[in-house]
């Protein structure tokens, strides 16, 4: 197993475009995070899947974002109509129930122009 | 409302000597408290963590301290050593009470060890 996977690292996109984020977790891991990470801050709590099952997300998730984790494996983040404001590294997470030490993924770096 | 705060955005320590990084919450319903260090254009890897039902955890040269009465965390690595140089983050959850192990992170300590 070679941990949380996302693809791609980097994108940059110009202004109204839609954007789409792949994260693959660890394979026995049945809970995923995605998290933003802003220039001099640290990870911010974005959404949370159990399996397939979206159970949170955060006020940070506009409208514009959305998430998806079919058949409970990989997840996908997509932006719609992306703003500069997007512009951050979203950072991938995974973990097991019970355990709160969740591993992340490189992450994916966007740039909205 | 920042709930985890590390008030020191960068360290500077001697290479063989002890680093020490500081973390304060206010939330009292977090329940576990973990260090992540991250280096440039990498995601978090976690480090070290503990519980609030213990004041201590090590695990070889790192040892982190908890005192829940002053709601206040610290990180020692002992020696340091210029590998450890990285962006460290507290984070802290409360996953028994808020029904998910969601993590709140503090904004970082950037720590420079001094060869």
């Amino acid at each position: 197993d070679t941990g949380v996977s996302q693809d791609p690292r980097h994108k940059i996109t110009k202004r109204g475009q839609n954007v789409t984020f792949r994260c693959d977790p660890i394979s026995e891991h049945n809970r995923l995070y995605w998290y933003r990470q802003t220039l001099g801050q640290g990870p911010e709590f974005l959404t949370y899947f159990q399996n397939e099952a979206q159970l949170e997300k955060s006020r940070l998730l506009s409208d514009r974002f959305s998430a998806e984790r079919p058949k409970g494996s990989f997840s996908t983040l997509e932006i719609q109509r992306t703003e500069q404001g997007d512009s951050a590294m979203y950072l991938c997470a995974s973990s097991w129930t019970g355990d709160t030490e969740a591993f992340f993924g490189q992450g994916t770096r966007l740039t909205v122009v | 409302d920042q709930q985890v705060k590390q008030n020191s955005p960068s360290l500077s320590v001697q290479e063989g000597r002890i680093s020490i990084l500081n973390c304060d919450y206010t939330n009292s319903m977090f329940d576990y408290f973990l260090w992540y260090k991250k280096y440039p254009a990498e995601g978090p890897t976690f480090l070290i963590s503990i519980s609030s039902i213990k004041d201590k955890n090590e695990d070889g040269r790192f040892t982190v301290f908890l005192n829940k009465s002053a709601k206040h965390l610290s990180l020692h690595i002992v020696p340091s050593q210029p590998g450890d140089s990285a962006v460290y983050f507290c984070a802290a959850s409360g996953g028994k009470n808020f029904g998910n192990e969601k993590l709140t992170f503090g904004t970082g300590t950037r720590l420079t060890i001094i060869p």
